[in-house]
């Protein structure tokens, strides 16, 4: 299994732009997850989804944040407009059988630096 | 709310032992994860512990006590690979959706 997809794994962009970041969860997982890691903060979960819908999106952060799932596999963080503040590694995992039970797997990360 | 936390460095040798503590503050607790992490990498999963006791999994071990809330992670026989961040993390509610402590930094030096 190619485990978790994400892309990019480096964006630089200028504050007040879009900003699309893309995952691919593991075959045949029915939970994505969304997060967020910033020396300040640590690790932080933004939105998870079960069977492409959102369950809890009380992690993102304000309004300028927006995640979808269309399909079982693929799911987009959006950004917009993007500010310095969110500058900070964003990774995407998966799991099956639910949080609590199973191992989630994480992909490699989406660095976004934002001037 | 939830509160988790974990010591921010550690140092220990090539071949010892180490204890890394976690503890944590938290209504509807489910259980406790813990992930590694190395630099510029993605956390990868080492245990999640539900009931009180160790549970060892080749060098690495975990230990929780529900009624202290506590939990730590050990690891034997260290090696230089093991040098990474140590990511705590406990469940709770329904959802069972995780709350990660800062992480615990660790160096192993020869």
């Amino acid at each position: 299994d190619a485990g978790v997809i994400q892309s990019p794994r480096h964006e630089v962009t200028e504050m007040g732009q879009e900003v699309t970041l893309r995952c691919k969860p593991i075959s045949g997982h029915d939970y994505l997850f969304w997060y967020r890691q910033t020396m300040m903060r640590g690790l932080e979960l933004l939105i998870y989804f079960n069977n492409n819908v959102p369950i809890d999106d009380s992690g993102m952060p304000e309004d300028r944040f927006s995640a979808k799932m269309p399909n079982a596999s693929f799911s987009t963080l959006k950004i917009q407009p993007s500010e310095p503040r969110d500058s900070a590694v964003y990774f995407c995992a998966s799991s099956s059988q639910g949080v609590g039970a199973d191992t989630q797997y994480f992909g490699p990360g989406t660095r976004l630096t934002v001037l | 709310g939830q509160n988790i936390d974990q010591p921010t460095e550690m140092t220990a040798t090539e071949g010892a032992i180490v204890q890394i503590n976690c503890t944590y503050q938290t209504s509807g607790f489910n259980g406790l994860f813990w992930y590694q992490q190395h630099a510029g990498e993605a956390p990868t999963f080492l245990s999640y512990n539900v009931l009180d006791g160790l549970e060892e999994k080749g060098r690495f071990s975990s230990f929780l006590s529900r009624s202290k809330g506590y939990s730590y992670l050990l690891l034997k026989e260290l090696q230089m690979k093991d040098s990474a961040s140590y990511l705590c993390a406990a469940s709770s509610g329904g959802s069972y959706i995780p709350t990660f402590g800062r992480g615990t930094s660790l160096i192993v030096h020869p």
